[in-house]
């Protein structure tokens, strides 16, 4: 296994454009987390799957954002009309659920998105 | 509202010093993992602590879960240049699927 995937590590767009990363998670995880990080702060939650079904997202997830992850194995995360402020890394992170002791989550490599 | 408070947020030292990393909430948590973060890249897990006033070593880390489940340290011994990082603590909310992400601590390490 070679952990979390995200394609692309880099994306730099034009403001009011559409873009769209994918993460592939560590195999039977069935946790998969999106997050935003912007530069010298900690990840903040965007949304959260457990297997296909969406069960959480943050307020800070608008109405131009929108996340998928059809067969509870890969997961996609759009941003409709990007503005200036979506400009940040974002991290894909999974874990599998044990109802005690360790529950880790790893991370991916991140996706930098830019917006002009 | 959930919070985990890191400190120090900044720290730069000389090579070989040591130095202690704090991580604090009022709440308890059932796990709490320790990552480090390097420019460009996705935070890497160096250890998970379950039990309260559990003691982990990574060569020269040394990581502290406090013995309420609500606290922990990472204390780094003879620090050295490739340490520079930012440093986040996770702790895990048993029963949940959430992570509470302290703050950060953004470590320098001069040669």
């Amino acid at each position: 296994d070679t952990g979390v995937s995200q394609d692309p590590r880099h994306k730099i767009t034009k403001r009011g454009q559409n873009v769209t990363f994918r993460c592939d998670p560590i195999s039977e995880h069935n946790r998969l987390y999106w997050y935003r990080q912007t530069l010298g702060q900690g990840p903040e939650f965007l949304t959260y799957f457990q297997n296909e079904a969406q069960l959480e997202k943050s307020r800070l997830l608008s109405d131009r954002f929108s996340a998928e992850r059809p067969k509870g194995s890969f997961s996609t995360l759009e941003i409709q009309r990007t503005e200036q402020g979506d400009s940040a890394m974002y991290l894909c992170a999974s874990s599998k659920y044990r109802d005690r002791g360790y529950n880790e989550q790893f991370f991916g490599p991140g996706t930098r998105l830019t917006v002009l | 509202t959930q919070l985990l408070e890191q400190s120090p947020q900044f720290l730069s030292i000389q090579e070989g010093e040591n130095l202690t990393v704090y991580c604090n909430s009022s709440s308890v948590f059932s796990s709490l993992q320790w990552y480090r973060q390097e420019p460009g890249e996705g935070p890497v897990l160096l250890v998970t602590v379950v039990t309260g006033g559990e003691v982990k070593k990574l060569k020269r880390l040394t990581f502290q879960f406090g013995d309420a489940r609500k606290d922990s340290s990472l204390h780094i011994t003879a620090a050295q240049p490739g340490d520079t990082g930012l440093y986040l603590c996770a702790g895990y909310i048993s029963g949940t699927y959430k992570y509470i992400f302290g703050t950060g601590t953004r470590l320098k390490v001069l040669a």
